[in-house]
Formats: structure tokens, sequence, C-alpha cells
């Protein structure tokens, strides 16, 4: 069955750096692969959302690619700050079927 | 504002005792969902919705009973709590459901925290 894995369970980072996580999925391209962050004890939060047939989506210091190729999508934020501090989950959507990854826990240091 | 709104935030029963966990969104939503979130499993889908009087199972349907009368409620039913059944729930929507689903963004209420004893 299709699974999605996020291999960093936990990733600091110091402040003005930039953030990188990474997403895997096995078998199929999903249709859309989507990122959310979570807060703790709070629901996950869309941030955005990238199509099999797109290579990059910017969104303000976000940034996102899709390489069908390697079957993973890398998600990154650019100059950090503390305030990125969170969990960030990938969501990959094919047929009425959303499953998500475990999460990466990033923390942002002064 | 637009927004998921779960009742209640915490709650903590008794095994065997029946509870409802209730769920509106304000959105016109036509897909609706329920999520439970524990540490190393991510979160996994226990029932979905995909307009009024359409629910389907997800992945982790056993214990759990939902329904979907009108398009804004979508509660979540546990007939018969057991302390497995102990966990972070989430109920989300989405604008659409089917092939154009994925191109819009889940909206998470702010979950319920469930504890069987």
């Amino acid at each position: 069955s299709q699974k999605i894995e996020q291999n960093s369970e936990a990733l600091n980072i110091q402040e003005g750096k930039t953030a990188t996580l990474t997403c895997n999925y096995t078998n199929y391209s999903p249709a859309y692969l989507q990122w959310y962050r979570q807060d703790p004890g709070r629901g996950p939060v869309f941030l955005l959302l990238i199509r099999e047939n797109e290579k990059e989506k910017r969104k303000e210091r976000l940034k996102v690619t899709f390489d069908t190729t390697l079957k993973q999508s890398l998600f990154h934020i650019t100059a950090s700050q503390p305030a990125d501090s969170a969990t960030y989950l990938c969501a990959q959507y094919n047929n009425n079927d959303m499953r998500f990854g475990a999460g990466t826990r990033l923390t942002v240091k002064p | 504002e637009a927004q998921v709104t779960q009742n209640p935030r915490y709650l903590i029963t008794v095994t065997g005792k029946k509870l409802t966990v209730t769920c509106s969104q304000n959105m016109n939503h036509e897909y609706m969902s329920w999520y439970r979130q524990d540490p190393g499993l991510g979160l996994r889908q226990i029932y979905y919705s995909m307009n009024v009087e359409v629910t389907d199972k997800g992945d982790v349907p056993e214990g759990y009973k939902v329904s979907r009368k009108e398009k804004r409620n979508f509660p979540l039913i546990l007939e018969s709590p057991s302390p497995n059944q102990t966990s972070l729930y989430f109920c989300a929507s989405s604008l659409s459901s089917g092939d154009r689903a994925g191109v819009y963004g889940y909206t998470f209420g702010s979950g319920t925290r469930l504890t069987v004893v």
C-alpha cells in the first residue's frame, strides 16, 4: 500500500538558516502533495500544495519541490525564525485518499 | 470566522460509557473527516464523508461510528470506549471531494484529547 515517510523526526537549526524537510512516498506519485504546520496541542494548518506536474512552488519564505523520479518532496523555510518552530506534516492526495506523514519537529534556535 | 469547531477539547471517561464528540464547520464544505493522532503513528483516518448521508470507513474505523445528516455537522460516536481509543482526535473539512479534493487544503479543528480509563 502507499506509504508516506518523513525521514527526520526532529531537526534543529540556527535562526537565519534555511530549514529543509524531506517527504518520501512509495509506489505511485500522488496527484497533489500538501504541507501543513502543527503546533503542540493544536490542529494542523494548511500551508501550501504542489501538483505532480509542478517542479516547484513558493509562498513568501516557503518553497516546496516535487521530484517524481526520486519520489520525494522537499520543504524549505528560508531565513528561519524561532516562530517557525513547529511540527511540519506532509500529506499526499490521490483518488479520495489523503495520507499524512508522521511529521518532522523543527526547532529554530535564536 | 471560517472554522471547524470540535467539542469537547478534553474528555476523560470510563470504559464502556458511550460518548459523542461533535464537529461543526461553517464554510459549506462538502468533505469532512475524522482522524486520530498518536505518537509515532501520525494522523490516521477513522471515517470520512463526501457529502450529506454519504460516509465511508478510513484506515482505523473499528469502535467508531459517524453520521452526516446535515452538511455542517459530522459527529464521532464511541459506543463502548476502550483504553486503546485514548488519543488526540481531529475533525477536518475540505471544500470539495473527489478528484478535485486535493486542490484544497484541509481545515482542521483544534482537537479533542480523549482519555479512556
